[in-house]
């Protein structure tokens, strides 16, 4: 059972400051990760991916992986209100196959 | 370019009724899949097409649910004699292939 877990939070941050969510994941082998944004009542949007070990930064947003650890962040910087939603970890076996979700973390950014 | 559509946005029907919820994927985009999302809860996989051809149905949760994409592009779910726990979100994801996924807005289906 492949399996891909994150804190469900809440995560309360202050506006301006970094708000850090972390997920760990159980396939070895898996070889792609995304970090999908979800404001309620809204579909999944997508805001990183990310395949090497590393970081991946675009914009305010850094996406971290570890594959020895089986873990994989995303740091999201001078962090504001509308950046309050649900980020949902997903992962991708491998190949053209359905993505392995987290439950999500709920972030609130307080102004 | 426009998105995933899918329709309708909301369903209410009755327990046993059946219903049908339609996916528009992004043009050009040869891989299609569904998810099936519960309140505080992550998308789940339900079934994933590559063209015509559905290649992946094993998370479809019973024999009730059914879904095809005849011509390889728009993709319709279907579920019959539909139960209170079929209550959730359906969303339908569509990309390249081995390109990530984007999702369309979902259908919340009610049952009552």
């Amino acid at each position: 059972q492949k399996e891909v877990e994150q804190n469900s939070g809440p995560l309360s941050v202050p506006e301006g400051a970094i708000a850090s969510l972390n997920c760990t994941y159980s396939d070895r082998g898996s070889q792609s990760f995304f970090w999908y944004r979800q404001y309620s009542g809204k579909s999944p949007e997508l805001i990183m991916s990310i395949y090497s070990n590393g970081d991946k930064e675009d914009g305010r947003f850094t996406a971290q992986l570890n594959k020895a650890s089986q873990y994989v962040s995303l740091l999201i910087r001078d962090s504001q209100p509308s950046d309050s939603a649900t980020y949902l970890c997903a992962v991708n076996p491998g190949g053209n196959t359905p993505l392995v979700f987290g439950k999500g973390t709920r972030l609130s950014v307080i102004a | 370019g426009a998105g995933v559509s899918q329709s309708p946005r909301y369903k209410v029907a009755k327990r046993g009724q059946d219903v049908a919820l339609r996916c528009d994927p992004i043009s050009g985009h040869v891989s299609l899949f569904w998810y099936q999302q519960a309140l505080g809860q992550g998308p789940e996989f339900l079934t994933y097409f590559q063209n015509e051809a559905q290649l992946d149905k094993s998370g479809l949760p019973s024999d009730r649910f059914f879904a095809e994409r005849p011509e390889g592009s728009v993709s319709t779910l279907k579920i019959q004699r539909t139960q209170q726990e079929d209550s959730a979100v359906y969303l339908c994801a569509s990309s390249l292939l081995n390109q990530p996924q984007h999702f369309g807005d979902g259908t919340r289906l009610s049952i009552l």
